[in-house]
């Protein structure tokens, strides 16, 4: 058990719709990363969030947004869904080092998988 | 854009069999490399985060090294077991990012 949940597990959305998805990180993680994994494909960073603010972004267009709370859980919001969104979104915690980088282990959820028809 | 390779895309092999598979990224600008292992239905489970050039690390029947001056990682198991079955993915963390770019993994079958 890595301490991090997500919810829900599974989705179902059409395209247009907007989605939000949940995360809770472990106890004293202060960084939350989020990615998307569409089959045969390794995860892909979407963004990071720390102390509530991004800090980092992967090539994804701004209907892909975040918040991170003061108690370190998060969202990944997606606006204006299409069929290619359809994927498993992981979100993963980590401490963040003095040095600014957060090169620790990432603790993942089981992910939410989210498909658009 | 920085690219992490891994090979194979997927291994069938025997119980008791030991094996090893690659990652391979751009040897520039380097930071940390990271093993996980990812059952079905399950959380993808860190194995080890290596930052220098000639690390080894292991945990039990799996260990791993790391060759940053020519760009590649091997992860090696021994004796592998049914319950060793398993997508491996590897992920490198790049010098002034804090984002992890993972590669596709390889996808382990052990046959009993």
């Amino acid at each position: 058990e890595t301490g991090v949940t997500q919810s829900p597990t599974h989705l179902i959305k059409t395209r247009g719709q907007q989605v939000t998805l949940r995360c809770s990180s472990q106890s004293g993680h202060n960084t939350v990363s989020w990615y998307q994994q569409a089959l045969g494909q390794g995860p892909q960073f979407i963004f990071q969030y720390y102390r509530e603010e991004e800090n980092g972004r992967g090539n994804f267009p701004p209907r892909f947004s975040g918040l991170q709370f003061p108690n370190y859980s998060s969202e990944l919001n997606v606006n204006a869904l299409e069929l290619d969104d359809s994927a498993l979104y992981l979100c993963a915690s980590s401490p963040r080092e003095p040095s600014g980088v957060a090169k620790n282990i990432q603790y993942f959820g089981a992910g939410t998988r989210l498909s658009v028809l | 854009i920085l690219n992490v390779e891994q090979s194979p895309q997927s291994l069938h092999v025997q119980e008791g069999d030991s094996t090893n598979f690659t990652c391979s990224f751009p040897s520039s600008n380097f930071y940390a490399l990271h093993w996980y292992r990812w059952e079905t239905a399950k959380s993808p489970e860190a194995l080890f985060v290596m930052t220098l050039n000639g690390d080894e690390k292991k945990k039990g029947r799996i260990s791993a090294t790391l060759n940053t001056k020519e760009g590649y990682s091997y992860l090696y198991i021994k004796g592998s077991q049914p319950e060793d079955s398993a997508t491996y993915l590897c992920a490198v963390l790049s010098g002034g990012y804090n984002k992890l770019i993972f590669g596709a993994g390889t996808r382990l079958a052990v046959h009993p």
